[in-house]
């Protein structure tokens, strides 16, 4: 079955301990990317990869990492998460970044950082 | 200013009824692309329906119709005969040619199904 799959689906950890969410896509699409959710504020782009070892900065990349080693991997790193970082994060890819290129999402990570 | 305005925070709407929810959109770019997605209250998002610019006839998907008027920039998604299972946050979207790099997202509009 063609999918994104991100994980955990839920994480709480304590401000400071970094952690990782993976992100895997198995349709082979080039281009992945990660946002979040938030009430009020809606969907925002946190990073973006247009194809491996080529990622970009979105809208919010404040206190983020990413990297895009293989096509089909693009992992989302908190190396020290803070208490504003609590959020649904959503990992997404599409085929390319055309404009006729929905992006399929992942079930969401929902954090808690305390 | 926002690319991409929905009007309706909530919407009521009795079973088997058809609904229409509102998008308009904001873009100097001809050429973009227009999604609407389903998020039910479990998180996940879910692509429901796209729309060029460029495409002459509106989208249709099975019960999805998207009411596409370009000239007043609107994209609006109309569910036929709603189900139970429809009530969900909905998300009108748009991806830009220039800034194709991003999926520009709506507020999203809350649509219960009443029985």
């Amino acid at each position: 079955e063609a999918q994104v799959t991100q994980n955990p689906r839920y994480l709480i950890t304590v401000t400071g301990k970094k952690l990782t969410v993976t992100c895997s896509q198995n349709m082979n699409h080039e281009y992945m990317s990660w946002y979040r959710q938030d009430p009020g504020l809606g969907l925002r782009q946190i990073y973006y990869s247009m194809n491996v070892e080529v990622t970009d900065k979105g809208d919010v990349p404040e206190g983020y990492k990413v990297s895009r080693k293989e096509k089909r991997n693009f992992p989302l790193i908190l190396e020290s998460p803070s208490p504003n970082q609590t959020s649904l994060y959503f990992c997404a890819s599409s085929v390319d970044r055309g404009i006729n290129s929905p992006l399929h999402f992942g079930n969401g990570t929902r954090l808690t950082v305390t | 200013a926002q690319k991409i305005t929905q009007t309706q925070p909530g919407m009521f709407v009795q079973e088997k009824e058809a609904v229409t929810l509102d998008c308009t959109y904001d873009t100097s770019d001809p050429s973009y692309g227009l999604f609407w997605y389903k998020q039910p209250s479990s998180g996940e998002m879910i692509f429901l329906i796209y729309q060029g610019s460029y495409d002459q006839q509106n989208a249709t998907e099975g019960r999805y119709s998207l009411n596409f008027q370009k000239a007043r920039k609107s994209a609006n998604l109309v569910i036929s005969a709603s189900q139970l299972g429809d009530s969900a946050m909905y998300f009108c979207a748009m991806r830009e040619g220039q800034g194709a790099q991003k999926l520009v997202f709506g507020q999203g509009t809350r649509l219960t199904i009443n029985p």
